[in-house]
């Protein structure tokens, strides 16, 4: 149980163009999911957490009007790159949470997608 | 403030050695939460342990083993006759209580030489 996945694996875009991330929990409610990049052989970043329903909160430094997130139901919430640029290559991960306090429940991992931007 | 250092950024060992990773944490919380994760090449991370704060026990699972020392703020992780398999980048990470998120270290890239 507990399997999260996300879509697309990978993607490659045009600079400017917008490109949306998918990632669902597939056997559990995920209450809570969260948003994390991991730059090349760097660690994972978060960049937000959403719970099911409200607003995502951000991270300092993650522009919220660039990385929209979209936490519709509880099992399934999206990431949307607007207007991409190369600086935003960079692989991207979701993970989700049963509770609401993501410390205090696991979290479990999607397998990420590979964003390219041209 | 919440901070893990995992100061070994690689690792080579050859084929049946043991290693291990270190993990250094800081936190003022008295109530958290400790996790090792697996990356390998393909990129998905793979849960090995979590243990809170309360459980100093030390853990075996297999190959895997954790030591948890309060006292040094320390969280080893150490594999036992490492396999090729086990090269991947290793990942120790921190969580308060009542915080969201994960606190990653920087990770320690292990390449098992077969």
């Amino acid at each position: 149980g507990a399997v999260v996945s996300q879509h697309p694996s990978w993607v490659i875009c045009k600079s400017g163009t917008s490109v949306k991330i998918e990632c669902r929990s597939l056997d559990f409610q995920a209450t809570t999911m969260f948003w994390y990049r991991q730059f090349p052989k760097q660690s994972l970043m978060l960049m937000a957490t959403s719970n099911e329903g409200s607003k995502a909160t951000y991270e300092q430094g993650v522009e919220k009007d660039k990385f929209l997130i979209n936490h519709a139901s509880l099992t399934l919430s999206t990431l949307t790159v607007t207007s991409a640029h190369p600086e935003d290559s960079s692989f991207y991960i979701c993970s989700a949470s049963r509770g609401l306090s993501g410390g205090h429940n696991e979290q479990f991992f999607g397998p990420g997608t590979r964003l390219t931007v041209l | 403030a919440q901070k893990v250092t995992q100061a070994q950024t690689e690792i080579s060992v050859v084929e049946k050695e043991d290693v291990t990773l270190d993990c250094v944490y800081e936190t003022r919380d008295t109530t958290y939460y400790l996790f090792w994760y697996k990356q390998p090449p393909s990129g998905e991370l793979v849960f090995l342990i979590r243990r809170n704060s309360f459980d100093e026990q030390n853990e075996i699972s297999g190959r895997y083993s954790w030591n948890f020392q309060k006292s040094t703020s320390s969280f080893n992780f150490t594999i036992t006759a490492s396999q090729v398999v086990d090269s991947a980048v290793y990942f120790c990470a921190l969580s308060e209580r009542g915080a969201n998120n994960l606190f990653f270290g920087t990770g320690t890239r292990l390449t098992v030489i077969p």
